[in-house]
């Protein structure tokens, strides 16, 4: 079946410390990855894609194909930072319709 | 410049009202989609548009029914308003290179 989980519904931590999004996905075939972010107020907006290897506002997510895993992570989080987080997959190649598999979403809440 | 949008922003039905809620890109795109928001399950596909006179059903179709105007538009309609119903949808387009759907700012939809 195809899958993502976002284990937590909620991630609250304080203004400088790190963070990390965790993401499970499960998938036949070799997926794309991305994670969309939704500030308040604001329409959901992607933030970054496995296959760019790029870091966005400080925010980087590395593939682990072995534990399936796409964990979003920042070094030191920012009170701007606050938003939902979603992971997302889609398939790849020819016939790639574009779909995307939402996880749950977690909201990251960064304390003064 | 505007993207994606949609009408209307807010809409309060009365369980088995119909109504179609109405989406527009101007970035020349091919390919649509009509995802719902649910409170811990995500956005969920209902249906999507590969490209102009297609249409397919998603995770979520039942209750549905989507048209395809043309290649700028794509409406959502509900024939007969259920409770269940009730939630947040966003309209997408997707960009073939970079692969990214730009979403629109949401309808928020209350079933009584």
């Amino acid at each position: 079946a195809q899958r993502v989980t976002q284990p937590e519904k909620l991630l609250s931590v304080f203004k400088g410390a790190p963070v990390e999004l965790k993401c499970n996905y499960s998938y036949s075939g070799s997926p794309e990855l991305f994670w969309y972010v939704q500030y308040s107020r604001q329409r959901l907006q992607l933030l970054l894609r496995h296959i760019s290897r790029e870091s966005i506002k400080g925010f980087t997510a590395d593939l682990n194909k072995g534990e399936t895993s796409f964990h979003l992570k920042k070094p030191f989080a920012q009170e701007e930072d606050s938003a939902m987080y979603y992971c997302a997959l889609s398939g790849r190649g020819s016939g790639n319709t574009g779909k995307l598999i939402f996880g749950q979403g977690t909201t990251l809440q960064v304390k003064p | 410049n505007a993207g994606v949008t949609q009408t209307p922003k807010f809409q309060v039905l009365k369980t088995g009202q119909s109504m179609t809620l109405q989406c527009a890109q101007d970035m020349n795109h091919n390919s649509m989609y009509w995802y719902r928001q649910d409170p811990g399950m995500g956005l969920r596909l209902i249906y999507y548009s590969a490209s102009e006179g297609t249409t397919d059903k998603g995770e979520v179709p039942n209750g549905y029914n989507v048209s395809r105007l043309n290649k700028r538009e794509f409406s959502l309609r509900l024939e007969s308003a259920a409770p269940s119903q009730t939630s947040v949808y966003f309209c997408a387009s997707k960009s073939p290179v970079p692969d990214t759907q730009y979403f629109g700012p949401g309808t928020r939809l209350t079933v009584l």
